[in-house]
């Protein structure tokens, strides 16, 4: 199972929307409406940003949305603030032998 | 609360093994997948393997099946990774996150340990 693909970087300036994609297969993303994101601060853990393509758990402010189509998910972040700065995961359901796979990590840059 | 509690840093000579800890405290233990994802220094996201304890057999990455071990034990609400056979591009911070089941995302993790493999 293959990583799934991110853009190395995205940037935009505060105020301004960033997408992020996340290319898989017909076998994660393309099968399944179980793509989550996470963003990744520099030395903490992963947090759960979006799950089930496009729902926000609690406390994620609504500025993050998600969604698919096809074989590529996507990652919105509008309005960018400062604390937005971080990486960014998708990872996707592949399967009964392969449950999960992350993808290659987007650095979200706020100018 | 939910919360993950992880061993301590460990630092290995090539060739050895190492086992990370990941205590649950304060949710239900047994129903519940624990994912073991590792992140090389500067690198992204790697997911190793994972266990729901009351199914008791564990899902390995394809990369690392016969070198990875998951192992839970309900008595204590600790799940268990052992990676044998070290490398030095093994030497990496370890996460355990739990999630509600294989199709669920991790909505909780564990504090992370580094594991250094140096001679």
């Amino acid at each position: 199972q293959s990583a799934l693909t991110q853009p190395p970087s995205a940037s935009g300036s505060p105020g301004q929307s960033v997408t992020i994609s996340c290319t898989g297969t017909s076998s994660d993303v393309g099968d399944y409406d179980y793509v989550s994101w996470f963003q990744q601060h520099p030395g903490k853990a992963p947090k759960l940003i979006i799950y089930d393509v496009s729902k926000r758990p609690s406390g994620v402010p609504d500025r993050f949305s998600g969604s698919k189509s096809g074989n590529t998910a996507s990652l919105t972040v509008s309005g960018l603030q400062a604390e937005d700065e971080a990486d960014y995961y998708c990872n996707s359901y592949a399967g009964i032998n392969t449950p999960c796979v992350f993808g290659t990590g987007t650095k979200v840059t706020v100018l | 609360q939910v919360q993950l509690v992880q061993s301590g840093a460990e630092v290995k000579k090539p060739g050895s093994s190492v086992k990370v800890s990941c205590k649950t405290s304060g949710g239900t233990f047994s129903n519940y997948a624990i994912n073991w994802v590792r992140q090389a220094p500067g690198q992204g996201l790697e997911w190793m393997g994972g266990i729901i304890p009351i199914f008791g057999a564990a899902k390995y990455a394809q990369k690392l099946q016969g070198t990875v071990t998951i192992t839970a034990d309900e008595s204590t609400s600790t799940v268990y990774m052992e990676l044998n056979s070290l490398r030095p591009e093994d030497t990496a911070v370890y996460y355990c996150a739990r999630a509600a089941g294989w199709v669920s995302a991790p909505t909780t993790w564990g504090q992370g340990t580094l594991v250094t493999v140096s001679s």
